[in-house]
């Protein structure tokens, strides 16, 4: 599976976007982009998955870049309960099923 | 819901007792998972079971073994138990291969090892 790339962290003003850059620059062409979440004292949260296409859902949107080198999840109106560490995960939809977890981005959303 | 439970949230056991973790998910799914997660290193999986009485090992099974002889069940066990396996352990279910894995995790139990 690629590995990815984040940055440690990040902090995003409560009611603004935040913005989760994820660089997976040797993904294949039959890797999915898989975003997961957790917040302190839980276990990870799924948010959002896509393959090439732009998805949002009712937590999230994945915006991938046309050569999918890259990908950044957006939080259109960030609260305080979405102060987390964010993981960005890349690996074929099939086979073994388990996810490589990196150290992942924490979020701060400040009041 | 997908409700994934584990046994106990926080766990102290001495150096060299036998551990039993206990995962339990209500969703029927196939596909179920043991992680640990450490500061600085991520979650790395343990073990995983695609089935009834299978299992695979996962990045580090060194010091553990697991269980899975009901289909909702799966237990993770430290047959003698060190301190370097004080961590969270984090367990987790999928529908089988063939569907996007997202993946439902429990709570997590933080075990020390004193």
């Amino acid at each position: 599976d690629a590995k990815t790339t984040q940055p440690p962290s990040m902090d995003c003003a409560e009611g603004r976007a935040a913005n989760l850059p994820c660089n997976h620059s040797t993904i294949s062409g039959n890797e999915y982009v898989y975003w997961y979440r957790q917040i302190h004292s839980q276990g990870p949260q799924y948010i959002i998955h896509g393959l090439k296409n732009n998805e949002t859902n009712e937590m999230a949107s994945l915006i991938i870049t046309e050569d999918r080198k890259s990908s950044t999840l957006i939080l259109p109106h960030a609260t305080l309960r979405d102060t987390a560490v964010y993981y960005c995960i890349v690996r074929v939809a099939t086979g073994a099923n388990n996810l490589f977890f990196g150290t992942g981005t924490r979020l701060t959303v400040i009041p | 819901d997908v409700k994934v439970t584990q046994s106990s949230r926080y766990l102290v056991k001495r150096t060299g007792e036998k551990v039993f973790l206990e995962c339990v998910q209500d969703m029927d799914h196939e596909n179920m998972f043991w992680y640990r997660q450490d500061p600085g290193l991520g979650l790395r999986l343990i073990y995983f079971s695609y089935d009834v009485k299978m299992k695979e090992k996962g990045d580090i099974p060194e010091g553990y073994s697991v269980s899975r002889e009901k289909k909702e069940r799966f237990s993770l066990i430290l047959e003698s138990a060190s301190t370097n396996q004080t961590s969270m352990y984090l367990c987790a279910s999928s529908l089988a291969a063939g569907v996007y894995n997202e993946q439902f995790f429990g709570p997590g139990t933080r075990l020390t090892v004193l």
